[in-house]
């Protein structure tokens, strides 16, 4: 199974940071990874699909970056409603294999 | 407006069985893959099965594989879970999922998900 390494665990921002997440795949997976927020007691819910597709409805402070092994997450001026876990998800094989998980916590 | 609304949680015994099933409204269930998730407590995120739009395709995490069945009726718009010889590490909340590739099961996000349903395993 493909596994995705996730970076850092947690961090603590404030409001109006830049914040970076990474994922790193124990093999080449193209372009084929999304990244999900969710928030405590709600389901996850997708940001980014295709490494860099913003989804529909999200707000274009989310970006996303990397193909191959290497993925980023950035979150430009982080804002209240941010403060969530973040997963990578990725869906080049089976079994889809998620990250880790990163805490973004309020400073 | 999509919607998956999930039903058949609850408190089982260790060995026991319990069927999870996944409503879906607001879109051709039929075209899309659908998949299971799952979240222990205070863990992270674990995929569990998937199945392609025509059931022609199926998947399953090794931890399942073997004990869980997924299934789906595109007449009735829903997709299930059968989990039999059910143990403590499978207690966690159940999400199902849609993909948001049409006629997709490979190389496609998630882009609706139910809201959980969750599962108990304990004597």
């Amino acid at each position: 199974a493909i596994q995705m390494t996730q970076s850092p665990s947690s961090l603590s921002a404030s409001v109006g940071d830049s914040v970076t997440i990474t994922c790193r795949a124990s093999q080449g997976i193209r372009n084929d990874l999304g990244w999900y927020q969710q928030k405590p007691g709600k389901a996850p819910k997708v940001l980014i699909y295709a490494a860099s597709s913003l989804q529909s409805g999200v707000p274009s402070r989310f970006s996303g970056s990397g193909s191959g092994t290497d993925f980023t997450l950035t979150i430009s001026s982080l804002q209240p409603e941010d403060f969530a876990t973040y997963y990578c998800l990725q869906d080049y094989d089976y079994p889809r294999t998620f990250g880790q998980g990163t805490k973004v916590e309020i400073k | 407006e999509v919607q998956l609304v999930q039903s058949g949680g609850g408190l089982v015994q260790p060995g026991r069985s319990l069927r999870l099933s996944c409503a879906a409204s607001g879109f051709t269930f039929g075209d899309y893959a659908m998949h299971w998730v799952r979240q222990a407590p205070g863990k992270g995120l674990e995929w569990v099965s998937g199945i392609s739009w025509n059931s022609d395709t199926i998947g399953y995490a090794d931890s399942v594989k073997g004990r869980f069945t997924i299934s789906r009726d595109n007449a009735k718009n829903s997709v299930h879970l059968q989990m039999n010889s059910l143990r403590p590490e499978d207690m966690a909340l159940y999400y199902c999922a849609k993909v948001g590739g049409l006629g997709s099961y490979y190389n496609t996000h998630f882009d609706h998900w139910g809201q959980g349903t969750l599962v108990t395993v304990s004597s």
